[in-house]
């Protein structure tokens, strides 16, 4: 099956620091991702569409300053928590949309933990 | 918008017993396609079987199978022969048959299934 790879899987950062988050798809070009938010105990909130080439569409109610993204290649998909706080603490999941025949199929990450301390 | 519901927070069921996880949503279009998906410890989203709307066939994947009422807007999921690795949480969820942006999926809020010997 297809694989997409995100990294780090753990990240611990400071009050104030910047976070990069990676979303790649290693056996297959995605012109769209998404990224999710997971509280613990909680279902998957999307956060953002990635589209390549273009300006992401981020979901009501999220920072676009805040929670950066940057589809720079069809293969690659970035999320970057700015300033982050330990409110920003969660597990971030990126998924990537494969195109079938007659539709697309989309493939997860194993997801980021951060930490914001 | 569409909305995803689990009534179902928590159930636990014996080993190779059967269990069936209920999942009801609401959407204005005709054709779609619904989702199950598993979420063990690790916290890999794994797909566990997909119901494309204009199918009236209900979908199986050897122990997992599901109940789809279209005009109920119900998609319910049977897990037979349950094993220990069933244990996870499970997500129902919703996509539109519009691709582009259109294709993010929603999610119902899981439902945590244990399995027990």
């Amino acid at each position: 099956g297809a694989v997409v790879s995100q990294h780090p899987s753990r990240v611990i950062c400071k009050s104030g620091t910047s976070v990069k988050i990676e979303c790649r798809s290693l056996d297959f070009q995605a012109t769209t991702m998404f990224w999710y938010r997971q509280f613990p105990k909680q279902s998957l909130m999307l956060m953002a569409t990635s589209n390549e080439g273009s300006k992401a569409t981020y979901e009501q109610g999220v920072e676009k300053d805040k929670f950066l993204i940057n589809h720079a290649s069809l293969t690659l998909s970035t999320l970057t928590v700015t300033s982050a706080h330990p409110e920003d603490s969660s597990f971030y999941i990126c998924s990537a949309l494969r195109l079938r025949s007659t539709d697309t199929e989309a493939f997860f990450g194993q997801g980021t933990r951060l930490t914001v301390v | 918008a569409q909305t995803v519901t689990q009534s179902q927070p928590e159930m636990s069921v014996q080993e190779a017993e059967t269990v069936t996880l209920s999942c009801t949503y609401d959407t204005s279009e005709n054709n779609y396609y619904l989702f199950w998906y598993k979420q063990p410890p690790s916290r890999q989203m794994i797909l566990v079987i997909r119901q494309e709307a204009y199918k009236q066939q209900n979908a199986t994947e050897n122990r997992f199978s599901v109940n789809f009422q279209k005009a109920a807007k119900s998609f319910s999921l049977k897990i037979s022969d349950s094993q220990l690795g069933d244990t996870a949480m499970y997500f129902c969820a919703f996509r539109s048959s519009y691709t582009g942006t259109a294709s993010k999926l929603t999610f119902g809020t899981g439902t945590r299934l244990q399995v027990t010997l």
